[in-house]
């Protein structure tokens, strides 16, 4: 089946350690998106890519890094930088286009402890 | 700063009866906006998309309707039943080459028996 699958679906971090989260789709959308979602507040964008080789920041990058080595994987890195990181982070794809509409995967919940 | 407000408070309606949701956005000029439903602990499902250039559109029971002058979109869910108790978000596309969507907090819908 098409799809955009997260891994983990749950993930305990200790302070001061990096984690990486798991983005992969084989629906061959070009742009791919990472979100954090916090209780009672909207998705908020960190990063996205429209092609391969590329990607840009969004609106609350500080504190996390990605890759976008293939068309079908965009992984998360959450380094020590980041002052907050237990949060629901949602990772979408979409084609390329105005009318298109995105696809999420099930989510991570990182929690640090 | 660009904002999108939707309702924090959970609406709470009677099974059969229509449920409208608000989305108002300000410092902002979308082209397109798009609905989307979320379950607890899952990720968005794409739901409408409506053109800044269209009034309305329908799927089924839901209704959304796109006021630029207003800077408002609502959301109608006719009929409603039990099982569309959920989140629902609105997300705004700018033109310009990314169309990135942009999400509010999103309002709880609850539908009693």
């Amino acid at each position: 089946d098409g799809g955009i699958t997260q891994s983990p679906k749950y993930l305990f971090r200790k302070e001061g350690q990096n984690v990486t989260l798991s983005c992969e789709q084989n629906l061959n959308h070009d742009a791919m998106y990472w979100y954090r979602q916090d209780p009672g507040q909207g998705l908020r964008l960190i990063y996205y890519s429209q092609i391969v080789n590329d990607f840009q920041k969004g609106d609350i990058a500080e504190g996390y890094s990605v890759s976008r080595e293939k068309k079908e994987s965009f992984p998360l890195t959450v380094t020590s930088a980041q002052k907050n990181p237990t949060a629901f982070y949602l990772c979408a794809s979409r084609p390329q286009g105005w009318n298109t509409e995105a696809f999420f995967g099930q989510g991570t919940r990182l929690t640090v402890v | 700063s660009q904002k999108i407000e939707q309702n924090s408070e959970a609406l709470n309606i009677q099974e059969g009866k229509t449920a409208t949701l608000t989305c108002n956005y300000t410092n902002y000029s979308p082209a397109y906006l798009q609905w989307y439903r979320q379950d607890p602990g899952r990720g968005p499902v794409f739901l409408l998309l409506i053109r800044e250039n269209e009034k309305e559109k329908r799927k089924e029971r839901l209704k959304v309707t796109f006021d630029t002058t207003l800077k408002q979109s609502l959301f109608h869910i006719t009929a409603s039943q039990p099982a569309d108790s959920a989140t629902y978000l609105c997300a705004l596309l700018a033109s310009g080459g990314s169309y990135i969507p942009t999400f509010g907090r999103g309002t709880s819908l609850i539908v009693h028996p």
